[in-house]
């Protein structure tokens, strides 16, 4: 157990739809990254919220986009699915400079 | 793009030391190298990190050659449970005090009884 919680564990959207993922950080870290991890890949970098700003981003369009709470836990939200975009997102938090604790991820399926 | 290169897949048997290469030619002097393993599409489990040093923990060492453009996890009783896709990275730092880990493919190691 890394104290990362991330919700929910799987979901079925429609293809157009939006989506909402929720990541509860390890209690003391101020930091969150979320990744996608395709289907027999590693995971992919997505985004970093430090102090509720997104501070760096992967290579991934403006339809991606995230919040970090003031209790630093943290939503993902996809807009307009597309197919490719089912994957395993997982959620990472970690104080600045040191390793960072995944969550079991949510499996997202887009039909 | 992931700057490790690891073999895709490796066995050993139960009880024995298993040694996972990770060759990172290209990382800068300030960047980590960090394991992280994979079972069955969980969250990766963090191992260990290191920069220079070699590094042990309860889990495993960490060995880096002295250029850092190669490193060696070691996992020195290996037990069937360590059975997973292993991850090496670099932790690439991408702006003032914002970090990414970079995955590549992993090793896919198997523990045979």
């Amino acid at each position: 157990e890394t104290g990362v919680t991330q919700s929910p564990t799987h979901l079925i959207k429609t293809r157009g739809q939006q989506v909402t993922l929720r990541c509860s950080s390890q209690s003391g870290h101020n930091t969150v990254s979320w990744y996608q991890q395709a289907l027999g890949q590693g995971p992919q970098f997505i985004f970093q919220y430090y102090r509720e700003e997104e501070n760096g981003r992967g290579n991934f369009p403006p339809r991606f986009s995230g919040l970090q709470f003031p209790n630093y836990s943290s939503e993902l939200n996809v807009n307009a699915l597309e197919l490719d975009d089912s994957a395993l997102y997982l959620c990472a938090s970690s104080r600045v400079n040191t390793e960072a604790f995944f969550g079991q991820g949510t499996r997202l399926t887009v039909v | 793009d992931a700057k490790t290169t690891q073999p895709p897949s490796m066995d050993c048997a139960e009880g024995r030391a298993a040694n996972l290469p990770c060759n990172h030619s290209t990382i800068s002097g300030n960047e980590y190298v960090y394991w992280y393993r994979q079972i069955h599409s969980q969250g990766p489990q963090y191992i260990i990190h290191g920069l220079k040093n070699n590094e042990t923990n309860e889990m495993a060492s960490l060995i880096i050659t002295e250029d850092r453009k190669s490193s060696t996890l070691i996992l020195p009783h290996a037990t069937l449970r360590d059975t997973a896709v292993y991850y090496c990275i670099v932790r690439v730092e991408y702006a003032q005090g914002a970090q990414k880990l970079v995955f590549g493919q992993g090793t896919r190691l198997t523990i045979n009884p």
